[in-house]
């Protein structure tokens, strides 16, 4: 089973500054990994697949980097709306499953 | 545009059953597999189920292999989650989220519900 580990677990930031989140897989995924954003009370959205590919309607601030076991989330320059949990997610063919990563809560500082 | 609903959540005890279901619309829904996804209260996500697009294949999570039984019924776009001898650990908000890519391909979640609440306890 492949364990996504995510960090930091918490990130503190200033609106304007640049936000980088790590997302770590304990083997190869290739570059079939996703990120989600999550508000309080509401559904996950999809903001990356393929590790790069921003989904419809995302803003291009957000951008995915990475393959294999090391990826990369980064928000260049953060907004009000952008403070909220952050998930990777991965599938693996055996056994077939989805996992996500733990998440990563991004804080007003 | 895309929509999906849940709907059937509620208290139950132990031991319990309880069926939750995904009503959507603004795709053809037979073409793409669905996926539940529950989130406990405060906690991350986690995969519970998929089935594709035609219904004749599904896995589950090992949490819940033998207990819960996905299914759909293309003619009414709808997606079900049939679960069995619940648990406390159950407790949590369940997502229907539709897979972004066709079959073989893309293994995201492109759009989700707002989720139904199962809560087990007696």
């Amino acid at each position: 089973e492949i364990v996504l580990t995510q960090s930091p677990a918490t990130l503190s930031l200033s609106p304007g500054e640049r936000a980088t989140l790590s997302c770590r897989a304990s083997q190869s995924v290739s570059r079939n990994l996703a990120w989600y954003q999550q508000k309080v009370g509401q559904a996950p959205r999809l903001l990356i697949y393929d590790a790069s590919t921003r989904a419809t309607g995302i803003p291009a601030r957000f951008s995915g980097s990475g393959s294999g076991t090391d990826f990369t989330l980064t928000i260049s320059s953060l907004e009000a709306e952008d403070f909220a949990v952050y998930y990777c997610q991965q599938r693996s063919n055996w056994p077939r499953m989805y996992t996500f990563g733990q998440g990563t809560k991004l804080e007003i500082k | 545009d895309v929509q999906l609903l849940e709907s059937g959540g509620g208290l139950v005890q132990p031991g319990g059953s309880l069926r939750i279901s995904c009503v959507v619309s603004g795709f053809t829904f037979s073409n793409y597999g669905m996926n539940w996804v529950r989130q406990a209260p405060g906690k991350g996500l986690e995969w519970v189920s998929l089935i594709t697009g035609s219904g004749d294949d599904t896995d589950y999570a090992d949490s819940v292999k033998g207990r819960f039984t996905v299914s759909r019924d293309n003619s009414k776009n709808t997606l079900y989650l049939q679960m069995n001898s619940l648990r406390a650990e159950d407790t949590a908000m369940y997502y229907c989220a539709k897979k972004l890519g066709q079959p073989g391909t893309q293994y995201y979640f492109d759009h989700w519900g707002q989720g139904t609440l199962v809560t087990v306890s007696s």
